[in-house]
């Protein structure tokens, strides 16, 4: 089983609004990433967990929050946003942070009226 | 910090032509260079990835090469097939920070019929 899933697949949140986005792997992973990708772009990367601590914050506005429950969850808080957040969030996990190929899952794609 | 330049943004071949894509990275301590393929609506696919130690590896029809002396990797696509039109994007990888991949801007691949 090589695969990442994540919920919603679609999201329309209001400035106000709080949500959260749900990623999972069976895959015995002990890494997990959180990407943004707008529009013909490649993805930007926002967080990564390595063995369920945050290893890597890349300057992320703190209205995104992430949460690693345990090694096959990988949750993003988000609280606040601005409609220039509207984009698709890619969870992505390897086996380990370091130089492992990452697996991606499909994605959520984010609105922010 | 790395950078990833990729060529060519946009790229249109007959079927059963070959495809190329190039890309050149700027730091020498990079090792890991993977491809990914992203279809509309779809998150990344890892397709095929090459390490600094090895100059060419091939998988069914789409083949990696690597100059690291030129730091210039390059993704061959043969017989190219309808369901090979996407959007491809090359990365690199510093050995001293494997988990932060740096992406290359994308090529969307159309295959004419």
């Amino acid at each position: 089983d090589t695969e990442v899933t994540q919920t919603p697949k679609h999201l329309v949140m209001g400035m106000t609004n709080k949500k959260s986005l749900k990623c999972e792997q069976h895959m015995g992973h002990r890494a997990m990433y959180w990407y943004k990708q707008k529009a013909k772009k490649p993805p930007e990367l926002m967080f990564v967990y390595s063995y369920e601590k945050l290893s890597i914050n890349e300057s992320v506005p703190s209205r995104f929050s992430p949460e690693c429950p345990n090694s096959s969850l990988l949750n993003l808080h988000l609280h606040a946003l601005q409609p220039e957040d509207s984009a698709l969030y890619l969870c992505a996990s390897s086996r380990q942070e370091m130089g492992d190929e990452q697996y991606f899952g499909p994605g959520t794609r984010l609105t922010v009226t | 910090g790395e950078n990833v330049e990729q060529h060519p943004s946009t790229l249109s071949v007959q079927e059963g032509d070959s495809a190329v894509i190039k890309c050149t990275y700027s730091d020498s301590a990079s090792n890991y260079f993977p491809w990914y393929k992203q279809e509309l609506g779809k998150g990344p696919q890892l397709i095929i990835d090459i390490r600094s130690n090895v100059g060419e590896k091939k998988d069914q029809r789409i083949a990696v090469t690597l100059n690291k002396t030129a730091k210039h990797f390059s993704l061959h696509i043969t017989e190219t097939q309808p369901e090979d039109s996407a959007v491809y994007f090359c990365a690199a990888a510093p050995y001293s920070s494997a988990s932060k991949i740096i992406f290359g801007s994308g090529t969307r691949l159309s295959i004419r019929p």
